[in-house]
């Protein structure tokens, strides 16, 4: 069974909308982390944030945003008043302390800014 | 610090021919990922390493492929022999310790297999 599910493969927004982005994971065990990565066009992944499975405080970074809830397990992302430059690749990723801590990605989700 | 180096950026050639990977760390960083990135799997993990030891090689698609640290500071993915299949966008990662620290990515390297 996959870990990390991001059911939205592709979304595409006009600027300045709100988007969510999904992420429901999978583990048994109960120290975790979960994080996102960002993929823009030029390739390179670039980290947004870690969670433990400790702490359940939401996260606000700029336009950006994280809701962690345990109890439907799942570590969603918000972009608020989206710009062009938003449009990559977004990963959400689950790293397992009974799994050695390696890192699985969920199959990401495309996010397209339109001007 | 230059971060994470990969090279080449961009690798072509044919089937059958022996390929391989290299990646340099970031200095102090104690663990190493190798991953692959296909449209259709998503990003894999290959193999991780900890201070130079082979962690975890579960990801490693066959024995075509190989994997090696020799140094904190370099590590190799080669595959021997090459087929279309292995045409995808390799990255390599670094963190402080482990899968549970924010992962440093390398640009990727860019390999096609005719």
């Amino acid at each position: 069974a996959q870990k990390v599910t991001q059911a939205q493969t592709e979304i595409s927004v006009v600027e300045k909308e709100d988007v969510t982005l999904d992420c429901v994971y999978e583990t048994r065990d109960t120290t975790y982390y979960l994080f996102w990565y960002k993929q823009p066009p030029s390739g390179e992944l670039v980290f947004l944030i870690r969670r433990n499975s400790f702490d359940e405080q939401n996260e606000i970074s700029g336009r950006y945003s994280w809701n962690f809830q345990k109890s439907t397990s799942s570590f969603n992302f918000t972009i608020t008043a989206s710009q062009v430059v938003d449009s990559a690749v977004y990963f959400c990723a689950l790293s397992e302390n009974n799994a050695g801590n390696m890192l699985t990605f969920g199959g990401g989700t495309r996010l397209m800014v339109k001007p | 610090d230059a971060g994470v180096i990969q090279s080449p950026r961009h690798e072509v050639t044919e089937m059958g021919q022996e390929v391989t990977l290299r990646c340099k760390p970031i200095s102090g960083h104690n663990s190493l990922f190798w991953y692959r990135q296909t449209m259709m799997r998503g990003l894999e993990l290959l193999i991780y390493f900890n201070n130079n030891v082979p962690i975890d090689d579960s990801g490693m698609p066959e024995d075509r492929f190989s994997a090696k640290m020799p140094n904190a500071s370099f590590s190799t993915l080669k595959i021997q022999p090459s087929e279309p299949r292995d045409s995808a966008v390799y990255f390599c990662a670094s963190s402080p310790e482990g899968g549970w620290e924010k992962l440093f990515f390398g640009s990727g390297t860019q390999l096609s297999v005719l």
